[in-house]
């Protein structure tokens, strides 16, 4: 079977880091995905990691680690625009079918 | 076109009819996902489509949902008899081929609202 699992929801103070967790038990590994939604709007894609470690982009980092099943994605310099929901998907199987997680709503406070 | 479309972008239906939603991915990507968000929750897998074939469609709920593709590009979800537990946004993804490194883009989605 296939199961990623997320923090529900989270609180963090503008100008803080914030680290969102992401475990996953699924057949076939091919990527991890991490996406961006705010509330009425489509999910927009944030950050990839296939191979073990940190991948840094701007204020937005997210880390691997295959053999765990571990995922999280670290947000620096809170600010408020960055209050949204945040999707950990991974992309399994032979055919490359992407599942997502419930999601992480994110409330930053000033 | 520039960025996945889907239509309509809201559809209200009574119980037992039939919906058809359609989605127009990005010109060129041969893979196509459809998911069903509800309130608060994280999009849920529906069917994967890898050119004109589905290549896996065990997100499907039940035989009332049915998706095709017939020239690899544009899709149609369709639903039968439709219920209340239907209502939710469906969410429409392309992406360009292979397996790895092909992130996804969405549209803005269908809200489908049974009454």
């Amino acid at each position: 079977g296939q199961n990623i699992d997320q923090p529900t929801e989270m609180t963090a103070t503008e100008g803080a880091i914030v680290q969102i967790n992401c475990t996953y038990q699924t057949s076939g590994f091919n990527g991890l995905f991490w996406y961006q939604q705010h509330a009425g709007e489509a999910p927009t894609f944030l950050s990839y990691n296939v191979l073990d470690g940190l991948e840094e982009k701007g204020r937005f980092s997210s880390f691997l680690s295959r053999s765990k099943g571990y995922s999280y994605l670290l947000l620096k310099e809170l600010q408020m625009k960055d209050s949204a929901s945040y999707l950990c998907a991974v992309k399994g199987g032979s055919q490359g079918n992407l599942i997502f997680g419930k999601g992480t709503k994110l409330s930053v406070k000033p | 076109g520039a960025g996945v479309s889907q239509t309509p972008s809201n559809k209200v239906t009574e119980k037992g009819k039939y919906v058809e939603l359609r989605c127009d991915p990005i010109s060129g990507h041969t893979a196509l996902y459809w998911y069903r968000q509800s309130l608060g929750q994280g999009p849920e897998f529906l069917i994967y489509f890898q050119g004109t074939g589905a290549a896996d469609d065990s997100g499907l709920p039940n035989d009332r949902f049915f998706a095709v593709r017939p020239e690899g590009s544009v899709s149609t979800l369709k639903i039968q008899r439709t219920e209340r537990g239907d209502s939710a946004v469906y969410l429409c993804a392309s992406s360009s081929w292979g397996v790895r490194n092909t992130e996804a883009f969405f549209g803005q989605g269908t809200r489908l609202t049974v009454v």
